[in-house]
This record gives C-alpha cells, structure tokens and sequence, in this order.
C-alpha cells in the first residue's frame, strides 16, 4: 500500500520562528490534507491541497503531485500551534475509500 | 455552526458492557466516518455511511455496529466492549466522500477494563 512519511518527527522551535514540515508519499493521489491534532486532541483540518498553493493566514502549503511530496509552512509560530500536524491522502481500499495519514510531526512551540 | 460534535466526550466499560457513541454534524454533509485513534498505528475507518439510512465497512469494523437514521447524526455501537477496544474514537464528516474536506469532532476517549 501506498507510504506517507513525514519529516521531521519531533521539532522544537521558539515562538515566532518559522518551520517547514515536509509530506512525502510513495505513489501518485488524487487529493491531500493537512490537518493540525491540538494537545487536546481535536483534529483541524488545515489545507485540501491536491495541488498547488495555498495560504491561510500563517499558514501555507504547497503539493507538488508530480514529485509526491507537500509542504506546510508556519510563519511567525505560537505556542498555540503547538501539537501533531498529520498529513493524510485518499486511496482506493478493497471497494471503499479510506484516508491514509502520515506518521505526523509534533511541534512544540515554546515562548 | 456547531460542526461536528461527539458525546459523550470519556468514558469508562467494563469487559462485555455495551454503550453507543453520538455523532452529529450541522453542516448537511452526507458523508459520515468513524475512525479509531491508537498510538503509533494512526486512524483507521471503522465504519462509514454515503447517505441517510446506509451504512457500509471500514478497515476494523469487527465488533462494532452503526446506524444513519438520520442525515445529521450518525451513531457507533459497542455490544459487547473488549480491552481491545480501548481507543480514543473520532468522528468525521464530508460533503461528498474523502476527495473533499473532512471534518473531524473532538473525539470520544474510551477505556475498557
């Protein structure tokens, strides 16, 4: 089945530096999200970025499908950005569609 | 717009208790999921539904049932809980299936003992 691997795993920084998160998968899909699990555990859904740019606020991410990778920008962080970013991509199951999520980054932003 | 809600938000089983997990969603969404959260293996689709009054299997469906009588909720069942089905539960909904926005609800942390 298809593989969705993130880097880097862990990543501390302090508050208002600027991170990239990196999304790779092994083969071609057709769409791919971002999503951000808070410390309470809520999952937020970020970015429905198959292709191309998208920005909200700090935020940014970019999917190049051709390359099979993604990327999330977080500009200027806050402690509040602090939690697991997981990115996740739909694939065809044995006659269903399913999400398959990466193995997640966790940021800890310090003040 | 409240989103998509989950109640109840913990709770404690013993082996062999039965207990229904309430999703609902206020965003006319006919696409409805339930996933399973486990450390170190992700979410995986316990069951999902494509609409009012259906329902069909996920990857783990095995020991759970769901019921769509209604477009907004969408409920999850347990008839007989094991310690395996110790997880913290998320519901998500959809406009039209996994190529769109998924919305997930705050989660249902369940412990069987």
């Amino acid at each position: 089945g298809i593989q969705v691997e993130q880097s880097p795993p862990d990543l501390i920084l302090q508050e208002g530096a600027n991170s990239t998160l990196r999304c790779n998968f092994s083969d071609s899909v057709n769409n791919l999200q971002w999503f951000h699990q808070n410390p309470w555990g809520q999952l937020i859904n970020l970015f429905y970025i198959p292709s191309g740019t998208k920005q909200n606020g700090r935020l940014s991410a970019t999917t190049v499908a051709t390359e099979r990778y993604s990327l999330l920008y977080i500009s200027s962080s806050q402690t509040t950005d602090s939690g697991v970013y997981f990115c996740a991509v739909t694939v065809m199951n044995t006659g269903f569609q399913k999400l398959v999520f990466g193995t997640g980054t966790r940021l800890l932003v310090s003040p | 717009n409240a989103g998509v809600t989950q109640t109840p938000k913990f709770r404690v089983l013993k082996t062999g208790q039965s207990m229904t997990l309430l999703c609902a969603q206020d965003m006319n969404h006919e696409y409805m999921y339930w996933y399973r959260q486990d450390p170190g293996m992700g979410l995986r689709l316990i069951h999902y539904s494509v609409g009012e009054g259906t329902t069909a299997k996920g990857e783990v469906p095995d020991g759970y049932n769901v019921s769509r009588l209604k477009k907004q909720n969408f409920l999850l069942g347990l008839e007989s809980a094991a310690p395996s089905q110790t997880s913290v539960y998320f519901c998500a909904s959809s406009y039209g299936g996994l190529t769109y926005e998924q919305y997930f609800g705050p989660g249902t942390r369940l412990t069987v003992t």
